[in-house]
């Protein structure tokens, strides 16, 4: 079974940093692209950023290019988003997401979500 | 970026009703679109990719069709576990942007 569980979520003031992780399990990690997708309060949903799947190719969303930096380990089966210099706008639940068809832009597992608060 | 508009934004229906949403891109993507339900509280769940590709355990009253800029998702005989927010999703390049959603409540 396709599990995807995210952590690292809290809440941080403006300007600080976090960094979520999502732990992968029942299916080859290292095969597919993976992706963080969020959704502020009441909002819809935004892709975030994705990570090829041996990590060597990334992609941004321009809201948080320069600020966040998406990573993976392989031999972990573990996902990452590195989030420096939060803004009250990056408050969002966080998902992680696997691709369908091993490296399409659909997604088709998701995680339950981490909830990151940006506020003073 | 290619922005992605969809319709209407709330509709209200019953039990039994053909429903469908339609869903526009501001450039062509061929067919490369996903369509996602999610209810109160949950992730998102993927109902159907390339535009008309059922996923796997979707019941089949979910219907994708369409191409290029314009289209539509139908939900042939709503049931209670169908009202939820509906959201299309291009990935024909990035950035991957979603539509804002469309919530489906009962009537």
């Amino acid at each position: 079974e396709v599990q995807l569980v995210e952590s690292g979520g809290g809440l941080v003031q403006p300007g600080g940093s976090l960094r979520l992780s999502c732990a992968a399990s029942g299916f080859t990690f290292s095969s597919y692209w993976m992706y963080w997708v969020r959704q502020a309060p009441g909002k819809g949903l935004e892709w975030v950023s994705l990570i090829y799947n041996v990590g060597d190719g990334t992609s941004y969303a321009d809201s948080v290019k320069g600020r966040f930096t998406i990573s993976r380990d392989n031999a972990k089966n573990t996902l990452y988003l590195q989030m420096n210099s939060l803004r009250a706008e990056d408050t969002a639940v966080y998902y992680c997401a696997r691709a369908g068809d091993f490296w399409s832009g659909y997604f088709d597992y998701w995680g339950q979500g981490t909830l990151v608060t940006v506020s003073s | 970026d290619i922005q992605m508009t969809q319709s209407p934004s709330t509709l209200s229906a019953s039990v039994g009703d053909r429903v469908t949403i339609t869903c526009r891109a501001s450039q062509t993507i061929s067919r490369w679109l996903a369509w996602y339900q999610q209810k109160p509280g949950q992730a998102p769940s993927l109902l159907i990719y390339k535009a008309s590709n059922l996923q796997s355990g979707v019941p089949s009253r979910f219907s994708g069709s369409g191409s290029g800029t314009e289209f539509t998702l139908t939900i042939s005989s709503l049931q209670p576990a169908d009202f939820a927010t509906y959201y299309c999703q291009h990935y024909n390049n990035s950035p991957y942007t979603f539509g804002q959603g469309t919530k489906l409540e009962i009537k």
